[in-house]
């Protein structure tokens, strides 16, 4: 069973603080993990993606941790905005062996960042 | 440019009915895929067309469920005699091409309720 477990179910972070999500996974053949996040009534839009050739990958204030050994992954929202308030969802794909770039997505977080 | 784009934004329906979704891609993306986002299922893939090639149908629940895409551009996901289980939002995306690791673009989603 290709599965992406996700936690926190929700997080409530202070504004300036730090948000932290994490995702674990069992298939080896992934090698694509994008996070997404989501506001309400909108489709899901790619935040920041990682291969796992790397173990961290940082953009602005959003950073993923790669932890290869492990098969876990972890979003990190540094200084944290009200407008980052959002579900976040992440996901994995393989495309080894001829596979389809499918999206196989974690259970989604949202997280609250209160002012 | 324009992004995805879905239709109807909102459909309800009475049990047993077929219903018809809508999605107009990227212009130029050649990838397309349909995703599922429900309370119970989370986000979870459908099918995927890539090109002229053999869709992917992997991730349709059931017989009830196709797709088609038409001229390369436009798709349809149809649903017979549906189900209160079908109630969910159905998401569309594309990218520039599904054989490698391209950005998903998502469309704000159908919301369907199976009465």
């Amino acid at each position: 069973q290709q599965q992406v477990k996700q936690s926190p179910q929700s997080l409530i972070v202070q504004k300036g603080g730090i948000s932290i999500i994490n995702c674990a996974y069992e298939n080896t053949a992934f090698d694509y993990f994008p996070w997404y996040q989501q506001f309400p009534g909108k489709g899901p839009a790619l935040l920041i993606a990682i291969r796992p050739d790397v173990s961290e990958k940082k953009e602005g204030r959003f950073t993923i941790s790669f932890n290869k050994s492990a098969k876990q992954f972890s979003l990190h929202i540094m200084d944290s905005q009200p407008g980052d308030s959002a579900t976040y969802f992440c996901a994995a794909s393989g495309m080894r062996g001829g596979a389809t770039n499918k999206l196989i997505f974690g259970t989604g977080t949202l997280l609250a960042v209160q002012p | 440019g324009a992004g995805v784009s879905q239709s109807p934004s909102n459909k309800v329906t009475e049990k047993g009915k077929d219903v018809e979704l809508r999605c107009d891609p990227i212009s130029g993306h050649t990838a397309l895929y349909w995703y599922r986002q429900s309370l119970g299922q989370g986000l979870e893939f459908l099918i995927y067309f890539q090109g002229n090639s053999a869709p992917d149908k992997s991730g349709l629940p059931s017989d009830r469920f196709s797709a088609e895409r038409t001229g390369g551009s436009v798709s349809t996901l149809t649903i017979q005699r549906t189900q209160q289980e079908d109630s969910a939002v159905y998401l569309c995306a594309s990218s520039r091409e599904g054989n490698s690791y391209n950005e998903q673009f998502f469309g704000p989603g159908t919301r369907l309720t199976v009465l």
